[in-house]
């Protein structure tokens, strides 16, 4: 059974580049054909998906974050990870890592990792 | 870009039948699915495509998904169904989900 893990500093300055990373384990990030994205939740607020990657590198974006986002993959470590450039306060959120079939539901899911914006 | 609205709030009585629904625009053309999110928790899965259950998921969820409207109904509601509900569909390669709406049972 797939689990997702997530990890990465959780305070982040303004203007700096958000990175997290998302730990495969109970199976290997090539397995049955999921896509890996990256969701986030604002206080209070509900979900947006930010991107998704297929393990052979293949993305694809949410348009409304696209020219500040982008998502990797490192079959070696099972990883994938999000890099989030020029955030704001606006960007402070818990972000989720998931996997998902091709253009299908999300049936697996990290726990979560808050992430706070602040000087 | 495509929009799904779903209703802020739903409440339902202990035992009574909930309807949460997600509007989109001709949103039974897609596949809708569903995920129950408790506070501080991460998102669970609870009908995908429109009206399949996953493993481990009560019989008492179930959805339906036609013109504009898609619904998930949740029967003999329990307290451990009070939670935030989010339906999701796929449109030009993008991830959209609704606002989200808030079960409360009395």
């Amino acid at each position: 059974q797939l689990q997702l893990q997530e990890s990465g500093p959780g305070l982040v300055r303004p203007s700096e580049t958000l990175s997290l990373t998302c730990t495969v384990s109970g199976g290997p990030i090539s397995s049955s054909g999921y896509y890996w994205g990256w969701i986030r939740q604002p206080p209070g607020k509900g979900l947006e998906w930010m991107g998704s990657i297929y393990y052979s590198g293949s993305t694809f974006y949410n348009p409304s974050l696209k020219s500040r986002v982008t998502i990797s993959v490192d079959t070696s470590k099972n990883q994938f990870s999000l890099k989030l450039t020029s955030v704001t306060a606006a960007d402070t959120a818990v972000y989720y890592c998931a996997g998902h079939g091709t253009l299908d539901y999300m049936d697996v899911w990290g726990k979560g990792s808050t992430v706070t914006v602040s000087s | 870009s495509y929009e799904l609205t779903q209703p802020l709030s739903v409440s339902v009585a202990l035992g009574q039948t909930a309807t949460i629904t997600c509007e989109g625009n001709n949103i039974g053309s897609k596949n809708v699915h569903w995920y129950q999110q408790k506070p501080g928790q991460a998102p669970v899965l609870v009908i995908y495509r429109d009206n399949n259950r996953p493993s481990g998921i009560p019989e008492r969820f179930s959805g339906s998904n036609s013109g504009n409207t898609a619904t998930l109904t949740i029967s003999r509601a329990q307290a451990g169904d009070e939670a935030d509900y989010y339906c999701q569909v796929w449109d030009s390669n993008t991830a959209v989900f609704g606002g989200g709406t808030k079960l409360t049972v009395l």
